[in-house]
């Protein structure tokens, strides 16, 4: 059985690096095709992928964002770490991190989610 | 604004088929696979078609996926009650090297 679960601060302040764990089971990142990727979602709003890492650790990250973001992997913890520096208002939302085949591209397994607030 | 294109909004009544498109361009539906989730408020996605048209198991028959050039579409047949959701299409895009998801589309079964 995979799941996946996201942990981190709730609250963050303006300027801040937000640090956010992935601890997954059921699966190996070092199996071929075996990717995570984080995807948030602002309160009322649609999803919007964040970032991917996959079984060889290359590293692919929303445009818009490539300079803020960083992922990294620690196989032998099962542990997929995402950090997002210079944290805005903006960036309020639900964090998910999911498990994504990358023969096909798609997901199939979510973490619940983790809300952050970014505010003063 | 997202770079897939989905309605906004979709609805229909119990028993009835519904269709979501999602449209896109030749870097990213036209060139990939498409999957589809849906989203009860309050939860994670849950997948619903990967691969343009695959059910994953446990997913009832009536949710069916297809794929046209640079367009997709969910299609719900057999409405009910439970299917109101918010539903997402995704795939990835060669020219941005990352994933894509539709704007959403919130599904009301009147």
């Amino acid at each position: 059985q995979v799941t996946l679960r996201e942990s981190g601060p709730a609250l963050v302040k303006p300027t801040q690096t937000l640090t956010l764990t992935c601890t997954f089971s059921g699966f190996s990142l070092n199996s071929n095709d075996m990717c995570v990727s984080w995807v948030r979602q602002p309160p009322g709003k649609a999803l919007e992928w964040l970032a991917l890492i996959d079984w060889e650790g290359d590293k692919y990250y929303r445009t818009s964002l490539k300079t803020r973001l960083t992922i990294s992997k620690d196989t032998s913890k099962n542990q997929v770490v995402l950090t997002m520096t210079n944290m805005d208002p903006v960036d309020t939302g639900t964090y998910y991190c999911a498990r994504m085949v990358w023969n096909g591209i798609y997901s199939d397994s979510w973490g619940q989610g983790i809300l952050v607030t970014v505010s003063s | 604004q997202s770079v897939l294109t989905q309605p906004p909004s979709a609805s229909g009544t119990p028993g009835q088929k519904v269709t979501i498109s999602c449209s896109g361009s030749i870097s990213n539906i036209g060139s990939n696979f498409v999957s589809w989730y849906h989203q009860l408020p309050g939860t994670a996605p849950k997948l619903l078609i990967y691969k343009n048209d695959q059910r994953p198991s446990g997913v009832p028959g009536r949710f069916s996926g297809s794929k046209s050039g640079t367009s997709a579409s969910l299609a719900i047949s057999g409405l009910r009650s439970e299917d109101e959701a918010d539903y997402y299409c995704a795939t990835w895009d060669d020219r941005l090297n990352g994933a894509v998801f539709g704007g959403g589309t919130q599904l009301t079964v009147l």
